[in-house]
């Protein structure tokens, strides 16, 4: 199993570009998630899924869009980069949305807004 | 406002030495997690607890739900502990984390 897999691992943006992150798990995972990670702050949710066709907001979803239109795949799209959306980001993985469960993350992709 | 809450930030300490990070949390769960950031970035899932106590190799983990709090032990640290831990619980659909504590373990 690969686990969690993320693509790019590192990104150069311009302010006002998009683009999509992407992140894909093999373990029949029910449950994803995406996460910032900025300095001084513990991991923020963005967005979660609980399943393929179904997406929610977490903390800090303003900028971001998910979809999830299969169980592998929760790309994450950036619409209109902004300099505030530098940050490392981190996509998990879990069976379901059970709190006794593993969380299992991607490598992370380190975002640079200019 | 912060649901969880990890002490101390940052810890340094002498290969062998014993180690305490703690956690508390505002909200009310019936488990909680402690993650490992490398160094490199990578994050991995150390402990789901729940009650009690719980042991892998050098690492222990405590939870009292009653009052909130958790700690992680380190017995006999080693350099290759150096990393960052991670609190987190889950609240709803939701996982909250600590802002992590850095431990450095000089040789």
């Amino acid at each position: 199993n690969a686990g969690v897999t993320q693509t790019p691992k590192f990104q150069v943006l311009k302010t006002g570009q998009s683009m999509t992150l992407q992140c894909a798990q093999d373990m029949n995972h029910e449950y994803m998630s995406w996460y910032r990670q900025d300095p001084g702050m513990g991991l923020r949710l963005i967005h979660y899924s609980v399943g393929a066709g179904i997406t929610d907001q977490g903390e800090v979803p303003n900028g971001y869009n998910v979809s999830r239109s299969t169980t592998e795949d929760f790309p994450l799209r950036l619409l209109s980069a902004a300099p505030s959306q530098t940050s490392v980001y981190f996509c998990a993985s879990s069976r379901d949305r059970g709190e006794f469960n593993e969380q299992f993350f991607g490598p992370g992709t380190r975002l640079t807004v200019l | 406002k912060n649901e969880v809450e990890q002490s101390p930030q940052n810890l340094t300490a002498q290969e062998g030495e014993f180690i305490t990070i703690n956690c508390s949390y505002s909200v009310g769960i019936s488990a909680l997690h402690w993650l490992q950031q490398h160094p490199g970035g990578g994050i991995v899932s150390l402990f789901m607890l729940s009650s009690g106590k719980k042991k892998h190799g050098r690492l222990i983990a405590t939870i009292n739900i009653q009052e909130k709090h958790s700690s992680l032990h380190i017995t006999a640290s080693h350099p290759r502990d150096s990393a960052v831990y991670i609190c987190a619980v889950k609240g709803g659909n939701q996982f909250y984390f600590g802002t992590g504590t850095s431990l450095t373990v000089i040789p």
